[in-house]
């Protein structure tokens, strides 16, 4: 049971330069979302997806756009990537807002 | 709106003694909570979880307590190890959002 599963581990960006994300869970789970997190700070909300289909903005979504056309994954978008978005990228997903939700391994994100 | 926050960036305890990690809420409305341990390097694991029909909540050697007149939750790991040295998130799950807040550090010394 691999749980959440973040592609890829690592990566390194030129300002400007565009990338995807993704993040696959193998629980059925309804709730996904994404999170950055910088030194020294918490884990702050990117954008989130209360199911297939749908997804919503979190705290910190500008730069950022999300897509949850099947159950299991939820792609993170960086269209136009800013040094500012060097960071680590955690993905997780939970049954319900009342349930545990469960954390991938991160991405590190650098931008240069 | 809403927000989870910690009251101490960095707890430091002996290996044996008892910690206690703070987290206060601002949402009267927030139902339940949970803590989670980020260890250096990798994601945050679950810990422990409380509802708001509890005050306290108890799993092997963590005890959270909650406070809904003060909107204030706490951790105590009992007999602290090395291997508990992490950063300890509370988080509210509220309203579809899963908000967490800044975090304590604890750092466990021999």
């Amino acid at each position: 049971n691999a749980g959440v599963t973040q592609t890829p581990k690592f990566r390194v960006l030129k300002t400007g330069q565009s990338m995807t994300l993704l993040c696959a869970q193998d629980m059925n789970h309804e709730y996904m979302y994404w999170y950055r997190q910088d030194p020294g700070m918490g884990l702050r909300l990117i954008h989130y997806s209360v199911g297939e289909g749908t997804t919503a903005k979190g705290e910190v979504p500008d730069g950022y756009n999300v897509s949850r056309l099947k159950k299991q994954n939820f792609l993170l978008g960086l269209e136009s990537a800013a040094p500012s978005q060097t960071s680590v990228y955690f993905c997780a997903s939970s049954y319900s807002s009342t349930r545990e939700a469960f954390f991938g391994q991160g991405t590190r994100l650098t931008v240069v | 709106g809403e927000s989870v926050g910690l009251h101490l960036p960095t707890l430091s305890v002996q290996e044996g003694d008892n910690s206690i990690i703070n987290c206060a809420y601002s949402n009267s409305a927030s139902d339940y909570f949970i803590w989670y341990k980020q260890e250096s390097g990798k994601g945050p694991q679950f810990i422990i979880d409380i509802r708001s029909n509890m005050d306290k909540r108890q799993g092997q050697r963590v005890t959270v307590l909650l406070n809904k007149t003060v909107k204030h939750l706490s951790l105590q790991i009992a007999a602290t190890q090395p291997g508990d040295s992490a950063v300890y998130f509370c988080a509210d799950p509220g309203f579809q959002k899963l908000v967490f807040g800044t975090g304590t550090r604890l750092l466990v010394s021999p």
